[in-house]
């Protein structure tokens, strides 16, 4: 079945720094959502990435799908302590229904 | 608030016996989906419904577990003679019909937290 992994599992920077998840799929993915958890918190959509190669920015936040739509990352730039949380990719896959598989995880804490 | 709400928040059981958990999903959002979530791990789709209809059920999902959705909206999540291992965070999430053949945004509920002693 279809794996999404990834790296690193846990990351700790201090706050000004930037941060890059890597999320890599074992099969070519539809596409890419990326989700937020805070600690206690449930996961919250941040973006959906659709075609082959493509970035999208949301303020410092940028979001990159692979050419090969088999591997995605989440870069921060200049990160805050509002940043902390989970940072999960879910992977959507062809011919699937409406299942996503998730990945799982980059906790990310920042350090003021 | 419109969100999606979960019932109870917290669950604590013994082996061995029944527990059922609610969802109401965001009033217009004919997609249901339940997802459970253990300390450190992405949440791992369990079934999913559209309108009344269970279409599909994670092979990971045991005979223990059943879910309904009777009329379209609320949706139950029942694990019958629970084991340890059951326990973990049960998420719900609900969401539109997407208008391609890409995946949906999911907007999840807060969970239920089940402690099986």
């Amino acid at each position: 079945g279809q794996q999404v992994m990834q790296i690193p599992q846990y990351q700790h920077v201090q706050e000004g720094e930037d941060f890059t998840t890597y999320c890599n799929s074992s099969t070519t993915l539809s596409n890419i959502q990326w989700y937020k958890q805070r600690p206690g918190g449930h996961p919250v959509f941040l973006i959906q990435l659709v075609k082959s190669g493509e970035v999208k920015k949301q303020k410092r936040l940028t979001f990159q799908f692979g050419e090969a739509k088999k591997n995605s990352s989440l870069h921060i730039t200049a990160t805050q302590t509002t940043d902390v949380g989970t940072y999960f990719c879910a992977g959507g896959a062809r011919g699937s229904a409406r299942q996503l598989t998730f990945g799982s995880g980059t906790q990310l804490t920042v350090l003021p | 608030d419109t969100g999606v709400s979960q019932d109870p928040r917290h669950k604590i059981t013994k082996r061995g016996q029944n527990v059922t958990f609610r969802c109401d999903p965001i009033s217009e959002h004919n997609r249901l989906y339940w997802y459970r979530q253990t300390l450190g791990q992405g949440p791992e789709f369990l079934t999913y419904f559209q309108n009344e209809a269970q279409l599909e059920k994670s092979r990971l999902l045991s005979d223990r577990f059943s879910a309904e959705r009777p009329k379209g909206s609320f949706s139950t999540l029942e694990i019958q003679r629970t084991e340890q291992g059951d326990s973990a965070m049960y998420l719900c999430a609900s969401s539109t019909m997407a208008q391609t053949s890409t995946n949906e945004k999911l907007f999840f509920g807060s969970g239920t937290q089940l402690s099986v002693l």
